[in-house]
């Protein structure tokens, strides 16, 4: 079945540094999601990337959807005690079937360091 | 207020019992999924639906059951045949399996 990795499981930062995530899935996607969860909350949902190499935009926050359609990156830029959590992709493979269901990955926790 | 309620939020039931845990949703979504969350780990699926009175096993199905009479609930039970089942239980709702997907509260069961 499919597989969606994500790395790291963990990042330590700075209050101020940089922070990035990436996902990588085993089949070719239809499209990916990513989702935050703050600390005992629930997943929110942040976006959704559809076009290859497609980059979008949240404030702070950029995603990107490779040009195979295979991997993906969120990327925060000068990170704030608000951005605490744990920030998951979800991926859909593309199916001929329409029964394929969104994967999730495993995670990347997100601790700031004032 | 549209949304999708879980309940209860935490729950305790004693080993070798039966417990049914509720997820409501009011956003007229098609879909419907439960996950299970451990400690430190990712979300893994447990059952889904797609329609009424249809549903499909998820990766982790074993000792758990659903049903899906009503188009707005889709009650999760963890039965006596589930070996480890403490975790963190997160209902889900979606349009279709295209789009976002709205998340419960949650529910945190330990069984002692």
């Amino acid at each position: 079945g499919q597989q969606v990795m994500q790395i790291p499981q963990y990042q330590h930062v700075q209050e101020g540094e940089d922070f990035t995530t990436y996902c990588n899935s085993s089949t070719t996607l239809s499209n990916i999601q990513w989702y935050k969860q703050r600390p005992g909350g629930h997943p929110v949902f942040l976006i959704q990337l559809v076009k290859s190499g497609e980059v979008k935009k949240q404030k702070r926050l950029t995603f990107q959807f490779g040009e195979a359609k295979k991997n993906s990156s969120l990327h925060i830029t000068a990170t704030q005690t608000t951005d605490v959590g744990t920030y998951f992709c979800a991926a859909l493979p593309i199916s001929n079937f329409g029964n394929e269901k969104l994967t999730f990955g495993t995670g990347t926790r997100l601790t700031i360091i004032p | 207020d549209g949304g999708i309620t879980q309940s209860p939020k935490y729950l305790f039931r004693k080993e070798g019992q039966n417990v049914t845990l509720s997820c409501e949703q009011n956003l007229n979504h098609d879909a419907m999924y439960w996950y299970r969350q451990d400690p430190g780990q990712g979300l893994r699926l447990i059952y889904y639906s797609q329609i009424v009175n249809d549903f499909q096993k998820g990766d982790i199905a074993e000792g758990y059951s659903v049903s899906r009479e009503k188009k707005e609930s889709f009650p999760l039970t963890v039965t006596s045949a589930q070996k480890n089942p403490t975790a963190f239980y997160l209902c889900a709702s979606s349009e279709s399996e295209n789009t976002e997907a709205f998340f419960g509260q949650g529910t945190r069961l330990t069984v002692v």
